[in-house]
């Protein structure tokens, strides 16, 4: 099984700040099978990268995926109010499909 | 628009069963494999289920199999998780989620359900 893990756990920053989100494999995820979900509070996780690198529709192009192997990295390139929220990593490349256990991304 | 709408969470005693179900609408249910994922209360997503387009071929995390079935109507474009032995761990919200890729699953999601909390407590 591949392992996510997600850092960091808790990133604190301002609007219009930039962010950078760590996901790490425990094994190299094949063929950059490696997706990126916001969820807030009380609400589904929706998709926002998939193919570690292209965006799904309708996502801002603020949000930027990139990586291959084992490092993944999400960029948010200036926080907007409704971005803070927590993000999940998932793997798709071998079952069994597992996610990192998130990072919240919290209002300085 | 899509949508998928889960129903039958509630509380169930812990060895009890429950079966989930989600409705799909606004797209070919019929071409799409669906998952079932699931997040304990303030914790992280865990996946536990998929089913493919014609319901011939399923997958389960090694924490549910034997005790869920997942299962498919495609005529009533409806999925299902029937969920048997539950124990306190199975607590959580359970999303169905509809897969990426059509007609070969892609194991990514791309429309959630808003979820249905199942709560195991005697």
């Amino acid at each position: 099984e591949i392992v996510l893990t997600q850092s960091p756990g808790t990133l604190s920053l301002s609007p219009g700040e930039r962010a950078t989100l760590s996901c790490r494999a425990s094994q190299s995820v094949s063929s950059r099978y490696l997706a990126w979900y916001q969820q807030k509070p009380g609400q589904a996780p929706r998709l926002l990268i998939y193919g570690a690198s292209s965006r799904a529709t309708g996502i801002p192009d603020r949000f930027s995926g990139s990586g291959s192997g084992t490092d993944f990295t999400l960029t948010i390139s200036r926080l907007e109010p409704e971005d803070f929220a927590v993000y999940y990593c998932q793997q798709y490349g071998s079952s069994p499909w597992t996610f990192g256990q998130g990072t919240k991304v919290e209002i300085k | 628009e899509v949508q998928l709408v889960e129903s039958g969470g509630g509380l169930v005693q812990p060895g009890g069963s429950l079966r989930l179900s989600c409705a799909a609408s606004g797209f070919t249910f019929s071409s799409y494999a669906m998952h079932w994922v699931r997040q304990a209360p303030g914790k992280g997503l865990e996946y536990v289920s998929a089913i493919s387009s014609n319901g011939g071929s399923t997958y389960y995390a090694n924490s549910v199999k034997g005790r869920f079935t997942i299962s498919r109507d495609n005529s009533k474009n409806t999925l299902y998780l029937q969920m048997g032995s539950l124990r306190a761990e199975d607590m959580a919200v359970y999303y169905c989620a509809r897969d990426s890729g059509s007609p070969a699953p892609l194991y990514y999601f791309d429309y959630w359900g808003q979820g249905t909390l199942v709560t195991v407590s005697s």
